[in-house]
């Protein structure tokens, strides 16, 4: 099975600074999709951002980009100029391209905002 | 409603009790999905349902959970005889693609279930 791993429980930042949030994955699969989710304190989870394992080009959503480095199998996810409302958990998740009913997710980096 | 709709929000059971959970997705998507979240660990998938179709339940810890869906709009996960291991946010997630074509997943905000 896939596994997700998010090394970083809790991190911090100051608000208008840039922090990256880390997620390494293990797959023997070479076509798979890869996401970041926000979970704020009220438990519903957003999608942030999302990269196709085939696409070299890293994605970006405004303040939001990913550093995808397929042989190393690293998904990073940068928030540039943040804000108090970045404040929440974050979870990396794998799809495969296949078996597009099963997410696997990290368990999670809490991600403090400090003003 | 505009979003997934979860309830009770939070349910306290006591152990040996059945609970059940509800989830109201977003009127006419296709794709249901329920995820167990522990405490301080990602969601896990539980089981997948296209329509009232149940087409993955590989996620189902044992035979104690069932989940049914059997208009294809409002699904329940039941859980029979709870554990104090069944304690965890149960998460509802709906799409309107068949699976999670596009991977936005559309989720409600949870219920925590607590077992004494």
């Amino acid at each position: 099975a896939q596994t997700v791993t998010q090394s970083q429980p809790e991190m911090s930042v100051q608000e208008a600074e840039t922090v990256t949030l880390s997620c390494t994955y293990d797959t023997s699969e070479s076509d798979y999709y890869l996401f970041w989710y926000k979970q704020p304190p009220s438990r519903q989870m957003i999608l942030v951002i999302r990269q196709e394992a085939y696409k070299q080009q890293n994605a970006t959503e405004n303040r939001f980009s990913v550093n995808f480095q397929k042989a190393a199998k690293s998904f990073s996810l940068k928030i540039s100029d943040s804000q108090l409302g970045d404040a929440a958990m974050y979870f990396c998740a794998y799809r495969s391209r296949y078996n597009f009913n099963k997410f696997y997710f990290g368990s999670g980096t809490k991600l403090n905002v400090k003003p | 409603g505009a979003g997934v709709s979860q309830s009770p929000r939070y349910k306290v059971a006591k152990r040996g009790q059945d609970v059940a959970l509800r989830c109201d997705p977003i009127s006419g998507h296709v794709s249901l999905f329920w995820y167990q979240q522990a405490l301080g660990q990602g969601p896990e998938f539980l089981t997948y349902f296209q329509n009232e179709a149940q087409l993955d339940k590989s996620g189902l810890p044992s035979d104690r959970f069932f989940a049914e869906r059997p208009e294809g709009s409002v699904s329940t996960l039941k859980i029979q005889r709870t554990q104090q291991e069944d304690s965890a946010v149960y998460l509802c997630a709906s799409s309107p693609y068949r699976g999670s074509n596009n991977g936005e997943l559309f989720f409600g905000e949870g219920s925590r279930l607590t077992v004494l």
